[in-house]
């Protein structure tokens, strides 16, 4: 079975600093990975995916992520965050090959300071 | 393409009373999900369709839940007797799909329930 574990439910961190938000999974298949983004009171917008190929994936608003299969890992980072990045992310892995149904992470809300 | 539609955003209704969110999915997605979520966790998977076939139910869908898709493109979901429980933002998403494709979701921005 697929599961999906976010380290810290709230990061803080100053404005151009480096932003750093942790995935790691666990999976019985070659597993896709997803990164979102929720702001208050939105649906869930795509940051990033990986499925196959390249392990390091860049996404929308400078964000990317790196899969490492040996650390059951995919950790979201951005090298200067920006005000407008304070907002919800979760980790997300699609449960197997054919269904499209993803299991999320329980979320790791970003405060940017000043 | 206009995204996806959820109708309404807010609800709120008395328990025990029957409510029913409607999604609109993107034009040429053919897969179609229901996800619920509550107040600081992630969305939870519900059910989902590959056209107007309904392919997957989760376990946490009680019998008050049914979901439809009657022509593989708009989707219902209602909720009979609704109870306090229910109470969370429902999330719509559509994606292409089939066999081993994934392309990650598009999602609504979600019908808020509130259950007094």
């Amino acid at each position: 079975a697929q599961s999906v574990t976010q380290l810290g439910s709230h990061v803080s961190v100053s404005e151009g600093a480096l932003v750093l938000l942790r995935c790691n999974y666990s999976s019985s298949v070659p597993p896709y990975l997803f990164w979102y983004v929720q702001y208050p009171n939105q649906g869930l917008q795509l940051l990033l995916k990986y499925t196959t190929g390249a392990t390091l994936v860049k996404g929308i608003n400078g964000f990317e992520a790196e899969f490492k299969k040996s650390e059951t890992s995919f950790h979201l980072t951005k090298p200067s965050a920006h005000m407008s990045d304070a907002a919800e992310y979760f980790c997300a892995v699609s449960a197997g090959s054919n269904t499209g149904k993803l299991i999320f992470g329980q979320g790791t809300t970003l405060q940017v300071k000043p | 393409d206009t995204g996806v539609s959820q109708d309404p955003r807010h609800k709120i209704t008395k328990r025990g009373q029957n409510v029913t969110f409607r999604c609109d999915p993107i034009s040429e997605h053919n897969r179609l999900y229901w996800y619920r979520q509550t107040l600081g966790q992630g969305p939870e998977f519900l059910t989902y369709f590959q056209n107007e076939a309904q392919l997957e139910k989760s376990r946490l869908l009680s019998d008050r839940f049914s979901a439809e898709r009657p022509k593989g493109s708009f989707s219902t979901l209602e909720i009979q007797r609704t109870e306090q429980g229910d109470s969370a933002m429902y999330l719509c998403a559509s994606s292409l799909g089939g066999g081993q494709s994934n392309y990650g979701y598009t999602f609504g921005s979600g019908t808020r329930l509130t259950v007094v």
